[in-house]
């Protein structure tokens, strides 16, 4: 499967802890996105990189959320000191260089904050 | 914050009939898509319109899009038991910015 993949697909932790998701985009695209998810809603958008440059970021991702791309291939996504309310699914998403053209999600990493 | 609404929120029918969804949306925009989540797929990307196209067609689906009244609908053909799930619109807003902005969907329910 050369689709998006992410990792964990689930994550149960206790409040206060951190926690850490990996995605890895189609290889030939540069742009990576992550959005978050609550159950009946629609993704909402965290950040947005264009290749290893973090180019956007949304004012839901606060201090205690960092992302990064390294290497402009896989991207990482920390949540430091979970709260209950950080409990959602994180989606990772990948686009072609073209802008503003269709993304490709990964299935996904479940997290809940207990 | 989500850019829009679809309308309705939830939607019942049998197989084989027409199945239509609204959105509308805020701002201006480059474009608007649509997505269908279910639980063994996730997000799939089903259709792309331009700011500057009125209607699309992609198999079963049709899309259209009034900018003026920033809305679109989309509606699915001859609808079949596995087009059950959630269906979003999204946009990619004017200017600079590239990350997508989600309504909160429309569940479909296709009736066998």
């Amino acid at each position: 499967d050369t689709g998006v993949s992410q990792d964990p697909r689930h994550k149960i932790t206790k409040r206060g802890q951190n926690v850490t998701f990996r995605c890895d985009p189609i290889s030939e695209h540069n742009r990576l996105y992550w959005y978050r998810q609550t159950l009946g809603q629609g993704p909402e958008f965290l950040t947005y990189f264009q290749n290893e440059a973090q180019l956007e970021k949304s004012r839901l991702l606060s201090d205690r959320f960092s992302a990064e791309r390294p290497k402009g291939s896989f991207s990482t996504l920390e949540i430091q000191r979970t709260e209950q309310g950080d409990s959602a699914m994180y989606l990772c998403a990948s686009s072609p260089a073209s802008p503003k053209t269709e993304a490709f999600f990964g299935q996904g990493t479940r997290l809940t904050v207990v | 914050s989500q850019q829009g609404e679809e309308d309705p929120q939830a939607l019942s029918i049998q197989e084989g009939e027409n199945a239509t969804m609204n959105c509308s949306y805020k701002t201006s925009i480059n474009n608007l898509q649509w997505y269908r989540q279910n639980s063994g797929r996730g997000l799939v990307h089903l259709i792309l319109i331009r700011s500057n196209e009125r209607e699309k067609h992609s198999g079963r689906l049709r899309v259209t899009l009034d900018t003026s009244k920033k809305s679109s609908s989309l509606l699915i053909t001859a609808s079949r038991a596995a087009d059950t799930a959630s269906y979003f619109c999204a946009t990619i807003p004017g200017g600079g910015a590239d990350g997508l902005t989600f309504g909160k969907g429309t569940h479909l329910i296709i009736q066998p």
